[in-house]
């Protein structure tokens, strides 16, 4: 099975700032690599997919990119309803999570 | 707009078995497949398994393996998920979502609300 490595699991920024966060598979996994944002108490939203494709009505602060084993994940300026965690996802297996919070 | 619906809250007895139900509408049932993850209490997602909504062919997590099944009724255009033999461990939000892909690119663009099953003595 395919283990995803998701750093870090927590971090706290000011609005603002550019958020990053990054996914690493264990094996070559091409471009298959969602991100998802979940806020307490709710489903988690789909944000990207297939590694660097904003899902409609995403807005564009957020981004993807990657291939291969090395994923990231950006917030290019945090907003106060950003604070949620996120997760990566390689078909059916999730990353650990990262809490972001507000500084 | 798409939309899936959950059944309610669960509490469960150790050893039960629980039954959730995810209705969808706003689009075309028997053209995805639905897959269920669950949460547990503080922690990351779990994928349990999915099910073709058209054809009905299903594919389980090796972990959930012989306590879980899948089903479909394609006239209330509605997945179900059973789990039996409940153990404390398995008390978490169990969500149903929608993957729209043809491929091996999983994606999940539309989830149920969510269903917490507690299971206490």
């Amino acid at each position: 099975d395919i283990q995803m490595t998701q750093s870090p699991s927590s971090l706290s920024a000011s609005v603002g700032d550019r958020v990053t966060i990054t996914c690493q598979a264990s094996q070559d996994i091409i471009n298959f690599l969602n991100w998802y944002q979940q806020k307490p108490g709710k489903a988690p939203k789909l944000l990207i997919y297939d590694a660097s494709n904003l899902e409609v009505g995403v807005p564009s602060r957020f981004s993807g990119s990657g291939s291969g084993r090395d994923f990231a994940f950006s917030i290019s300026s945090l907003q106060p309803e950003d604070v949620a965690t996120y997760y990566c996802q390689q078909s059916l297996t999730f990353g650990g999570g990262t809490k972001v919070e507000i500084k | 707009q798409v939309q899936l619906v959950q059944s309610g809250a669960e509490v469960k007895k150790p050893g039960a078995s629980v039954k959730v139900s995810c209705k969808a509408s706003g689009y075309t049932f028997t053209s995805y497949a639905i897959h269920w993850v669950r949460q547990a209490p503080g922690q990351s997602l779990e994928w349990m398994g999915w099910i073709d909504a058209g054809n009905g062919h299903t594919k389980y997590s090796q972990k959930f393996q012989g306590r879980v099944t899948i089903t479909r009724d394609t006239s209330a255009s509605t997945a179900y998920m059973e789990l039996s033999s409940l153990r404390s461990e398995d008390t978490a939000v169990y969500y149903c979502a929608r993957d729209p892909s043809t491929t091996a690119a999983v994606h999940f663009d539309f989830w149920g609300q969510g269903t917490l099953v507690a299971v206490s003595s």
